[in-house]
């Protein structure tokens, strides 16, 4: 079955510190995975995809992710936390067998000053 | 270009009584999802649709109804509300099964 997970319900980091959020997958065949950003009380915002080619994937606000096939990972990273990055976190997989768009269940970032 | 539009954004409803969360996007989308948001619990998929005329159940199906009669309009029913229903529901539209969601701002229900 198709399913992903985010295995904490929140981090924190100090600014100016590197971030990472974790999510692992899984799925029957190969997967697009995706990363979105919820602020409070609002819908969510697309971060970054990753569909195919580099592992390494660049997105929106300086974040990064790393697709790891071995480890069915899709970490988001950034170098260095912003206050302003402070928001509720949402992988998200897609079986390419599918077209059902699975969420995890987030993981809140809060970044210190 | 409004994108998704959802309404209404704010419903209280009792336990029994009907409604239809609307949801309409104007930028030709094929693919539209109705996912509900609840606290630590991520966003659990409803129904999604591929087309017009065609809808599939997601995850959490039991209790909803949905239509894809148009392109535009992907309307989420709910025939006898009950509290378990207390959620907010966000509508999606992507162009391709690679694309990005754009989501509606969100419809926030409450069952009492």
């Amino acid at each position: 079955a198709q399913s992903v997970a985010q295995p904490e319900d929140q981090v924190n980091v100090a600014e100016g510190n590197p971030l990472t959020v974790k999510c692992t997958y899984s799925v029957s065949g190969n997967p697009y995975l995706f990363w979105y950003v919820q602020y409070p009380n609002r819908g969510l915002q697309f971060l970054l995809k990753y569909i195919t080619g580099d592992n390494l994937v660049k997105g929106s606000y300086g974040f990064e992710a790393e697709f790891n096939k071995s480890q069915t990972s899709f970490h988001l990273k950034k170098p260095s936390a912003l206050v302003s990055d402070s928001a509720l976190y949402f992988c998200a997989v897609r079986d390419v067998n599918t077209d059902k768009l699975i969420f995890g269940t987030g993981t809140r970032l809060q970044v210190f000053p | 270009n409004a994108g998704v539009t959802q309404t209404p954004k704010f419903r209280i409803l009792k336990i029994g009584q009907s409604m239809t969360l609307q949801c309409t996007q104007d930028m030709n989308h094929n693919y539209m999802y109705w996912y509900r948001q609840d606290p630590g619990m991520g966003l659990k998929l409803i129904y999604y649709s591929v087309g017009a005329g065609i809808t599939d159940k997601g995850e959490v199906p039991n209790g909803y109804n949905v239509s894809r009669s148009t392109t535009e309009d992907f309307p989420l029913r709910l025939e006898l509300a009950a509290p378990s229903q207390t959620s907010v529901y966000f509508c999606a539209s992507t162009v391709l099964a690679t694309g990005e969601l754009f989501f509606g701002e969100g419809s926030r229900l409450t069952v009492l």
